[in-house]
């Protein structure tokens, strides 16, 4: 079962605008985290932000957590071709070792 | 430098044969876990462990099976390969509750 979904589905923007990224999710959880996935390879991470976090960032990396509507933001600031990927939010729900991913979306940058 | 290996790139097979996929981490986790990853589908967990000789089913388990005899690897056994079983494989470890680490993936194919 899918617990994350995220929102939209496909963005494309100019390189130097933000980009946002949504993510729903339907249980309590412990953390929520964000991936990478560069075309046909592996996933990397780029961040977590735990339950009782609101705020977290990470460089160029803005992400928020509302846990009473469930639901996640990712905001890259200042985007270049190179963010071009696919972005994935995962969630652990609580009492689980299990990592569910979402659907991802995919961010396209044009130079 | 922390890694996750995957034994094959590109892996392709006729449809019955027994199928190995191998999964190595160098960074003592306990946890390891096995994703397949489709077009539209995102990330489906098949397997996971949290300890040597302990398994837990994903969210698909059907038609897999999994061997941890050691810490550092976890085998993705396909006793049977079918067609439907053509896809990208991720294998992942992490410590507890903490951000996964993904190994290259295998792209497999059954003909």
């Amino acid at each position: 079962s899918q617990q994350g979904e995220e929102d939209p589905q496909a963005l494309s923007i100019q390189e130097g605008e933000n980009a946002t990224m949504n993510c729903s999710y339907k249980t309590s959880i412990n953390n929520l985290q964000w991936y990478r996935q560069n075309s046909g390879r592996g996933l990397v991470h780029l961040i977590l932000i735990r339950s009782n976090e609101r705020e977290k960032h990470s460089g160029r990396l803005r992400v928020t957590l509302d846990t009473s509507k469930k639901s996640s933001s990712l905001l890259i600031t200042a985007s270049r071709a190179a963010d071009t990927a696919s972005y994935f939010c995962a969630t652990d729900a609580r009492g689980s070792e299990k990592l569910v991913f979402g659907k991802g979306m995919k961010l396209t940058v044009n130079p | 430098d922390v890694k996750v290996t995957q034994s094959s790139r590109y892996l392709v097979k006729r449809t019955g044969e027994k199928v190995f996929l191998e999964c190595v981490q160098d960074m003592d986790h306990e946890n390891m876990f096995w994703y397949r990853q489709d077009p539209g589908l995102g990330l489906r967990l098949i397997y996971f462990s949290y300890d040597v000789k302990m398994k837990e089913k994903g969210d698909i388990p059907e038609g897999y099976s999994v061997s941890r005899e050691k810490k550092e690897r976890f085998s993705l056994i396909l006793e049977s390969a079918s067609t439907n079983q053509t896809s990208m494989y991720l294998c992942a470890s992490s410590t507890l509750r903490t951000r996964l680490f993904f190994g290259p993936g295998t792209r497999l194919t059954v003909l």
